[in-house]
């Protein structure tokens, strides 16, 4: 399985500030994803991004509040605009190695306080 | 459109008991794939099984076995003789292939605190 890493790990923010997180995976990967999970909560899909095209967004996300960046088949950046503390969540990306049947492996994950 | 449900919140056994998780999923499509994944309080995210919507033979992997009935549209874990490091959170999740994206759906996870 890819390994896949995350930067920061953990971060405490202040309110009206961003914050980029970046995913790194140790092979090239097709489709990556960044998800988010609030306190106590289930995994919710943020978007997926694909090389060398735009990001695509779930109902409820805007690019605008979570601008995502993927140069290339190894990396992604997620920004987390303008936080409040209700983006207190951890956020975690994850690829899809379709070759081995469109299990998707994740990252440690990003832990995010705002303040 | 696709749902995933885990009934079950928390769970609570003592050590060396069999517990199991349930997973009821909600699809039209013919063709999907389950997952379960588990995650310690540390927080990532581990992936355990992937089964597709075309393999209904259970499956055991040490003290883990996972149950597929299409016909009440369940995907059900167990974990045999629990121990202390199964305590985590367990989410069953769905995906629908094709389209532009492979995306997970989770159900709300179980929560499993297995004591001592």
């Amino acid at each position: 399985s890819a390994v896949i890493s995350q930067k920061p790990s953990r971060d405490i923010c202040q309110r009206g500030t961003s914050l980029t997180i970046q995913c790194q995976v140790d092979s090239q990967v097709t489709m990556m994803f960044w998800y988010r999970q609030q306190p106590g909560q289930s995994l919710t899909l943020i978007a997926t991004a694909n090389q060398g095209s735009e990001a695509t967004y779930e109902s409820g996300f805007v690019i605008d509040k979570f601008p995502i960046s993927r140069p290339n088949l190894t990396f992604s950046t997620l920004t987390v605009s303008n936080m409040s503390p209700e983006d207190s969540s951890i956020y975690l990306c994850s690829v899809d190695q379709q070759y081995r049947g469109g299990e998707q492996f994740f990252g440690p994950g990003t832990r995010l306080t705002v303040l | 459109a696709q749902k995933v449900t885990q009934a079950q919140t928390e769970i609570s056994v003592v050590e060396k008991e069999d517990v199991t998780l349930d997973c009821v999923y909600e699809t039209r499509d013919t063709t999907y794939y389950l997952f379960w994944y588990k995650q310690p309080p540390s927080g990532e995210l581990v992936f355990l099984i992937r089964r597709n919507s075309f393999d209904e033979q259970n499956e055991i992997s040490g003290r883990y076995s996972w149950n597929f009935q299409k016909s009440t549209s369940s995907f059900n874990f167990t974990i045999t003789a629990s121990q202390v490091v199964d305590s985590a959170v367990y989410f069953c999740a769905l995906s629908v292939p094709g389209g532009a994206t492979n995306k997970l759906i989770f159900g709300t996870g179980t929560l499993l605190a297995v004591q001592p």
